[in-house]
């Protein structure tokens, strides 16, 4: 069975400081995918990054970076100089990759990140 | 582009009525997911649609279901609404058979009294 965790329930930091949002993931499977979603008050869910599991390169997109370790499990979510902007809910996901796997979703419970001035 | 659209954004109903949510996926898009989300339970899959057939189905009762039409709509029902099935329900959409990254609607929040 599939499982992410994501122990922060609730992050709160000053603007212009760094975070990391942390995930960690259980799953059998050799193929899956890793993703980080933005949710805004509005309740829409953004997506943020896919990562599949043979892909263990670190990514930058702008103030983003993300770390994928398998052998820690684990997906880590930076924001460097983080802006009000950025205050939302942060959910972790993954997606089996084998045959039939189709686009199943396992969430982590969410990481709520409070970015004040 | 026009993003993935869910209809009603929000409706009220009581217990025991029977409730159907809309979703129009992105043009081209052929896999539609939805969601259940609760402050109890979190995200929880519901189950997913691809070219019109159940491809995927979570671990809720039979008294949720969905469809999914030749155009790539889908509805999802709940009958004999509970107070418990009080949530946000979101759809997703994506254009690859598996692995791919969904892109959601702003969900239907339903109350149920």
């Amino acid at each position: 069975a599939q499982k992410v965790t994501q122990a922060q329930t609730e992050i709160s930091v000053v603007e212009k400081e760094d975070v990391t949002l942390d995930c960690v993931y259980e799953t059998r499977d050799t193929t899956y995918y890793l993703f980080w979603y933005k949710q805004p008050p509005s309740g829409e869910l953004v997506f943020l990054i896919r990562r599949n599991s043979f892909d263990e390169q670190n990514e930058i997109s702008g103030r983003y970076s993300w770390n994928f370790q398998k052998s820690t499990s684990s997906f880590n979510f930076t924001i460097t100089a983080s802006q009000v902007v950025d205050s939302a809910v942060y959910f972790c996901a993954l997606s089996e990759g084998s045959p039939g796997g189709g686009n199943k979703l396992t969430f982590g419970t969410g990481t709520q990140l409070k970015v004040e001035l | 582009k026009a993003g993935v659209t869910q209809t009603p954004r929000y409706l009220i109903k009581t217990r025991g009525q029977q409730v159907t949510l809309s979703c129009s996926p992105i043009s081209g898009h052929r896999s539609v997911s939805w969601y259940q989300q609760t402050p109890g339970q979190g995200l929880q899959f519901l189950f997913e649609y691809f070219s019109e057939t159940q491809r995927n189905k979570g671990n809720f009762p039979g008294r949720f279901s969905g469809r999914q039409f030749s155009n790539s709509r889908s509805e999802m029902n709940v009958s004999t609404l509970e107070l418990g099935d009080s949530a946000l329900y979101l759809c997703a959409s994506t254009s690859t058979a598996g692995g791919g990254e969904l892109f959601f609607g702003e969900g239907s929040r339903l109350t149920v009294l």
